[in-house]
């Protein structure tokens, strides 16, 4: 079966960029969503369709899917922005795999 | 504005049965495909099972398949999901999610979560 993977954590200096990457065998053909989750809450919708925003998510996240990487973008980062963040690839036989989850650390 | 609220969680021993249920409300719950997801203590965040907005089609993990059946009833604008033969790795919050349409494979609201335990 298919196989995604995300770092499990990712540190960064408030408004610096923070890239959180899904890897995962030609992910760049699959379409990948990533959710945002912070402790005691459940997720949110980040970003879907590998790159487009739901509205009331800032500008500052964005997405991008290509070759074996999909990469969510946090520019400008915030202490509110500390989160756990999940990709989703559907395309493929697992419409709803999920990553393991990337921590987020705003140092 | 979309709400979800998930009910049914509790503790139940092994083997045994439990029956989740979603109110959805601030939309057209008939015409969404809605799913359910699993995040175990301290783990990630696992699906479990999606159905139409009909209700005639479903999916469901293979960790499920047979143990587990999701339906809905449109009129009543809730979801269900039954729960039978449970395993203590079944312990987990349970989230009801709302898919943007109908099986665009994502989902882009969560009800707050329900938690199971299977212990005894």
């Amino acid at each position: 079966s298919y196989v995604v993977t995300q770092p499990p954590s990712v540190s960064v200096a408030p408004g610096e960029t923070a890239r959180i990457t899904c890897e995962g065998s030609d992910i760049g053909s699959n379409t990948v969503h990533w959710y945002q989750q912070k402790p005691g809450q459940a997720p949110v919708l980040a970003i879907y369709y590998d790159r487009d925003r739901p509205s009331g998510i800032p500008e500052r996240f964005s997405g991008s899917n290509s070759g074996s990487t999909a990469t969510l973008t946090i520019s400008r980062v915030e202490a509110g922005d500390e989160a756990e963040y999940y990709c989703q690839v559907s395309g493929n036989s697992d419409h709803w795999l999920f990553g393991g989850g990337t921590k987020l650390t705003v140092l | 504005e979309v709400q979800l609220l998930e009910s049914g969680g509790g503790l139940v021993q092994p083997g045994g049965s439990l029956r989740l249920s979603c109110a959805a409300s601030g939309f057209s719950f008939g015409g969404y495909a809605m799913g359910w997801v699993r995040q175990a203590p301290g783990k990630g965040l696992e699906w479990v099972s999606s159905i139409s907005a009909s209700g005639g089609g479903t999916y469901s993990a293979d960790s499920v398949k047979g143990r587990f059946t999701i339906s809905r009833d449109n009129s009543k604008n809730t979801l269900f999901l039954q729960m039978n033969s449970l395993r203590a790795e079944d312990t987990a919050v349970y989230y009801c999610a709302k898919d943007r349409w109908n099986y665009e494979f994502f989902f882009d609201y969560w009800g707050r979560g329900t938690l199971v335990t299977v212990s005894s």
